[in-house]
């Protein structure tokens, strides 16, 4: 195991609220991914991390904003929530440099009434 | 926009070797190939990863031509625990390797 821990496992909100969710690695590992995944679908890249305070853009980073102030938190934030974010967040991280495996999280499944 | 082509689904029965190709045609030259594996409700989980020829494991193995515009991921005798996602993926050079862009993945069916 990695040492990956997302938080909350479920949650339930309502159209318009803030949602924070958090991923916690215990390694010290450089690169951080948020990625969501639909019924149906792949694994879509949200933003990702490369160190302390650098992040960058995916896929589908629209509505989306994330923080990493230390080594060890990674946290993506969905400002006023909608009901087209509703699914599942995993979290990965990468256990190397360039061209290591990503090892993935459990996964938050988000509600959004 | 992903870099990989895989199939969308395949079906198989147990026992039966199972390959599942990947298309990967602009991969740059640093580039590896992993391939991960998902479950429904789990997060995906590392398989295999190589650069070129053969590489073979426990798990699996996975035929990379000199080329290196395709891979093959080999599943030797499936069992029903074998029915999941199967991703592959390669690298980002245009961004330090960071942007790591999933294709759509194979639906791997193991029928009894």
């Amino acid at each position: 195991d990695a040492g990956i821990t997302q938080s909350p496992r479920h949650k339930v909100t309502e159209t318009g609220t803030p949602v924070t969710l958090r991923c916690h690695q215990t390694e010290n590992h450089r690169y951080m991914y948020w990625y969501r995944q639909d019924p149906g679908h792949g694994l879509r890249l949200i933003h990702y991390s490369y160190g302390v305070k650098d992040t960058d853009k995916g896929e589908v980073s629209d509505g989306y904003s994330v923080s990493r102030s230390k080594t060890e938190d990674f946290l993506l934030t969905l400002e006023s929530a909608t009901s087209s974010q509703t699914s599942v967040y995993f979290c990965a991280i990468r256990t190397g440099e360039y061209n290591s495996p990503l090892h993935f999280g459990n996964g938050t499944r988000l509600t959004v009434t | 926009l992903a870099k990989t082509t895989q199939p969308i689904s395949m079906d198989s029965y147990e026992g039966q070797e199972v390959n599942i190709t990947c298309s990967h045609n602009n991969i740059a030259t640093n580039d590896y190939i992993t391939w991960y594996q998902q479950f429904p409700s789990q997060g995906p989980r590392f398989i295999i990863q190589g650069y070129k020829t053969k590489v073979t494991n426990e798990v699996a193995s996975l035929f990379i031509p000199a080329d290196r515009k395709s891979s093959t991921l080999s599943l030797p005798r499936v069992s029903l625990s074998d029915t999941a996602v199967y991703y592959c993926l390669v690298g980002d050079k245009d961004n330090q390797g960071g942007k790591l862009i999933f294709g759509q993945g194979t639906e791997l069916s193991v029928k009894p």
